[in-house]
């Protein structure tokens, strides 16, 4: 296991149009997170998994934003009708329950065009 | 809510010598955890050094060293003999037992040769 995996590294789009971001977690991590952080900013927690439940996603910044974890590995998060002010890197890290700190990706950088 | 604060943008320091990044956090909560992530321009954000709010001995990796104070919550990255490869942006994070993990807005820090 490599650790986590973010795919694309890089994604450049129109406004308007929507995207979709994948996280591949480490495989024995059941906790999953997805941050966004902005350019000279700390990460801003969006939503969070265990296993496949999605135990919080109050924080997500606007209904256009979704994320699921069907099968409790993988993750996307979605982005709809995008906008300039979503341009930002949008980072994944994995744990296990009860475990102290997280594991990052090296994170999707969006830019909306 | 729990707020994160580093108050020091930037940070330079001589190759060899030690410096001290600055943290402090407001919680109303007992149980917690703290985190220095550091996280070079590559973006990955890489876990540096942890601390328990229930240890009272700071804890110590290598060159990296805290300052906890818990009454203060105050909560500082000491980095010995710093090199080259500590230039980095350094997140302070704030976690609680069952809850996300909330960053700081960073430290720049840069290493002259």
């Amino acid at each position: 296991d490599t650790g986590v995996s973010q795919d694309p590294r890089h994604k450049i789009t129109k406004r308007g149009q929507n995207v979709t971001f994948r996280c591949d977690p480490i495989s024995e991590h059941n906790r999953l997170y997805w941050y966004r952080q902005t350019l000279g900013q700390g990460p801003e927690f969006l939503t969070y998994f265990q296993n496949e439940a999605q135990l919080e996603k109050s924080r997500l910044l606007s209904d256009r934003f979704s994320a699921e974890r069907p099968k409790g590995s993988f993750s996307t998060l979605e982005i709809q009708r995008t906008e300039q002010g979503d341009s930002a890197m949008y980072l994944c890290a994995s744990s296990l329950l009860g475990a102290k700190g997280y594991t990052f990706g090296s994170g999707t950088r969006l830019t909306v065009v | 809510a729990q707020t994160v604060t580093q108050s020091q943008p930037e940070m330079s320091v001589q190759e060899a010598e030690t410096v001290t990044l600055s943290c402090t956090y407001d919680t109303s909560e007992s149980d917690y955890y703290l985190f220095w992530y550091k996280q070079p321009p590559s973006r990955q954000m890489i876990l540096v050094i942890r601390q328990e709010a229930y240890k009272q001995q700071n804890a110590t990796e290598n060159r990296f060293s805290v300052n906890f104070q818990k009454a203060a919550k105050s909560f500082s990255l000491k980095i010995s003999d710093s090199q080259l490869g500590d230039a980095a942006m350094y997140f302070c994070a704030y976690r609680s037992a069952n809850n996300d993990m909330r960053f700081g807005a960073g430290t720049r820090l840069t290493v002259k040769p």
